[in-house]
């Protein structure tokens, strides 16, 4: 139950795109279209974002967008907004039907 | 509106007991999973376990096997974890998390606001 690897930061400017990236293994991300994503602001609960690698649920901008190569999930956040600057957090089932998270990778807007 | 509300943390001494509760409001219980997620302080999430819709199947981290018991009492719309042996590193917040297993991914859709367990001499 290893976490998936993400990098700890990533900054960008308003009206850019940054992607953040979550890698696993075969056992989860490679194995299954089972990764979603959630947005966290500093002392609030999580929020999902992205669902089955790229879905996205009812009220969550467009501008959020997901995939996944191999072992390897992508977000991207495209017009970055202020409001963007949060924690975001990949997730994947397992084949041992458990979860694991990615690591985190804090979002800074310049 | 579909709400979690989680109740039940405090500060307990290494090797102490604490249980968890959830009372879920504004959605049909009995037909989610649902999960406890954990985040120590300052660090990332970690599932700590999950519960399927009448309680036979259950899973947990290997971090909290043998130790934590998520369980639930669809009759009185409740979930819980039983939390036994705690450690220094169980201190977290511990967040109640519906999942929504209508999609492929079973993605955690609603979470609450957390509880926050703090283990300590």
């Amino acid at each position: 139950q290893s976490a998936l690897t993400q990098p700890a930061s990533v900054s960008g400017s308003p009206g850019q795109s940054i992607t953040i990236s979550c890698t696993g293994t075969s056992s989860d991300i490679g194995g299954y279209n089972y990764v979603s994503w959630y947005q966290q602001h500093p002392g609030k609960a999580p929020k999902l974002i992205i669902y089955d690698v790229s879905n996205r649920p009812s009220g969550v901008s467009n501008r959020f967008s997901g995939s996944k190569s191999g072992n390897t999930a992508s977000l991207t956040i495209s017009g970055l907004q202020a409001e963007d600057e949060a924690d975001y957090y990949c997730s994947s089932y397992t084949s041992s039907s458990t979860v694991v998270f990615g690591g985190g990778t804090k979002l800074t807007v310049l | 509106e579909v709400q979690l509300v989680e109740s039940g943390g405090g500060l307990v001494q290494p090797g102490g007991s604490l249980r968890l509760s959830c009372a879920p409001s504004g959605f049909i219980f009995t037909s989610y999973w649902m999960s406890w997620v954990r985040q120590a302080p300052g660090k990332g999430l970690e599932w700590v376990a999950n519960i399927k819709q009448d309680g036979s199947d259950k899973y947990y981290v290997d971090s909290v096997k043998g130790r934590f018991t998520i369980s639930r009492d669809n009759a009185e719309n409740s979930l819980y974890l039983q939390m036994n042996s705690l450690r220094a590193e169980d201190t977290a917040m511990y967040y109640c998390v519906r999942i929504d297993c209508s999609v492929s991914s079973c993605p955690f859709d609603y979470w609450g606001q957390g509880t926050l367990v703090t283990v300590s001499s």
